[in-house]
Order: structure tokens, then sequence, then C-alpha cells
């Protein structure tokens, strides 16, 4: 089972600011199979990236994702106030498909 | 517009057994696969099931093998999951999701969630 670390627990930026999170996987995950959710309390996940780098239909080119193998990257380049929320990377390369434990990204 | 609609969730014993659906529509649904994904109460998401566009090639993760059994239904374009043995670790809202045509796995729509409470 690929085991996905994110980091860091809480990022605590202002609106504006770049933020900054990482999923580093136990192994390499398969093809880039790397996605990005958004989760707002009390709302379902929203896909923002999938393949590691692509932006699903209708995210803003403020959210950008990049990485490879084990190592990868959301940047989201200037926080709005509806970006605050907690973030979930997924790895869908292999089974059991497996998600990090998520990133909060909270108003500083 | 894509509309993924669960229900079925409700507080149940240890032991019991519930059924949730998921009505779908917005979408050819017989052509894309369907997964449930569920959240424990404070805690991350975790893919539990899943079933491809023809309803064959079901999965199941470990930790409910055996007890839980996914379906569909592309006439009626309703995703469903029978939860058997239900246990206490089984608190959690359950999500129903569509995987994206050509990445089964990674899931581009959700439901709103239906939450299963188990216990006396």
């Amino acid at each position: 089972e690929i085991v996905l670390t994110q980091s860091p627990g809480t990022l605590s930026l202002s609106p504006g600011e770049r933020a900054t999170l990482s999923c580093r996987a136990s192994q390499s995950v398969y093809s880039s199979y790397l996605a990005w959710y958004q989760q707002k309390p009390g709302q379902a996940p929203r896909l923002l990236i999938h393949g590691a780098s692509s932006r699903a239909t209708g995210i803003p080119d403020r959210f950008s994702g990049s990485g490879s193998g084990t190592d990868f990257t959301l940047s989201i380049s200037r926080l709005e106030p509806e970006d605050f929320a907690v973030y979930y990377c997924q790895q869908y390369g292999s089974s059991p498909w497996t998600f990090g434990q998520g990133t909060k990204v909270e108003i500083k | 517009e894509v509309q993924l609609v669960e229900s079925g969730g409700d507080l149940v014993q240890p032991g019991g057994s519930l059924r949730l659906s998921c009505a779908a529509s917005g979408f050819t649904f017989s052509s894309f696969a369907m997964s449930w994904v569920r959240q424990a109460p404070g805690k991350g998401l975790e893919c539990i099931s899943a079933i491809s566009g023809t309803g064959s090639d079901p999965y199941y993760a470990d930790s409910v093998k055996g007890r839980f059994t996914i379906a569909r239904d592309n006439s009626k374009n309703t995703l469903y999951l029978q939860m058997n043995s239900l246990r206490a670790e089984d608190t959690a809202v359950y999500y129903c999701a569509k995987g994206r045509v050509t990445s089964w796995y990674c899931f581009d729509f959700w439901g709103q969630g239906t939450l299963v409470t188990v216990s006396s």
C-alpha cells in the first residue's frame, strides 16, 4: 500500500499570500496518477488537480500541481478567502487507492 | 449538470445492516466507474469500494471486504452499497463518487454524503 504523507499539517497564511503544500509517497506513484482535492467544512471534496499537474474543469489557474515519482506539490499562487480549506492528495495508480491525511490552510 | 444524491444513512446497532443508495443524473451512468468513499468524523478520506461501468470488477478495501457489497443498476442510474456486520469503526459520512473517463479511481464529482452511525 502506498502511504501518502502531507506536510505541513496546518498552514497559516493571509489572503494574497502563496501557499505551497507537499505530498510525499512511500513509493513511486505509477504514471503520476496523483490528484488533489479541496474540502470545506460540511461539504464534499472537490477535484482540483489530476495527473499531478492538470487542472480539473472550472478550477482557477491560481491552483497548480507539480511533481513526479514520490514528491508532489500543490501551489496556490494568491490565496483568496474561499481557498481556506483542507486539501487532500490521492494516488490512483495502484490499489488500494489511498489519500493523504490532509493539510489545513487557515487564515492567519 | 452532474448530480449524485446519496440516501440510506441512519443510526444502526453494531452487527446490523444498512443499504446506501446513490442516484445519479446528468451523465451517461453506465459509462463510468463509481465508488464509495467514507470519512469518519474529523478524519481523512478512505476509498472503500468501487465498481466498473458494466458492474464487473468490484473493489473492496480490506477494512470492509466480506462485509460490504457494491452493486449498480444502470437501468435506474443508481449505485448501491449493502453494509452488513456493521462495527463502530464504520461510523462515517459515506460519499458516492464518479470516476473520470480515463482514470476510474480519480473522482471528478461527489455526492453530498450520507451519515452512517453505528452505536448501541
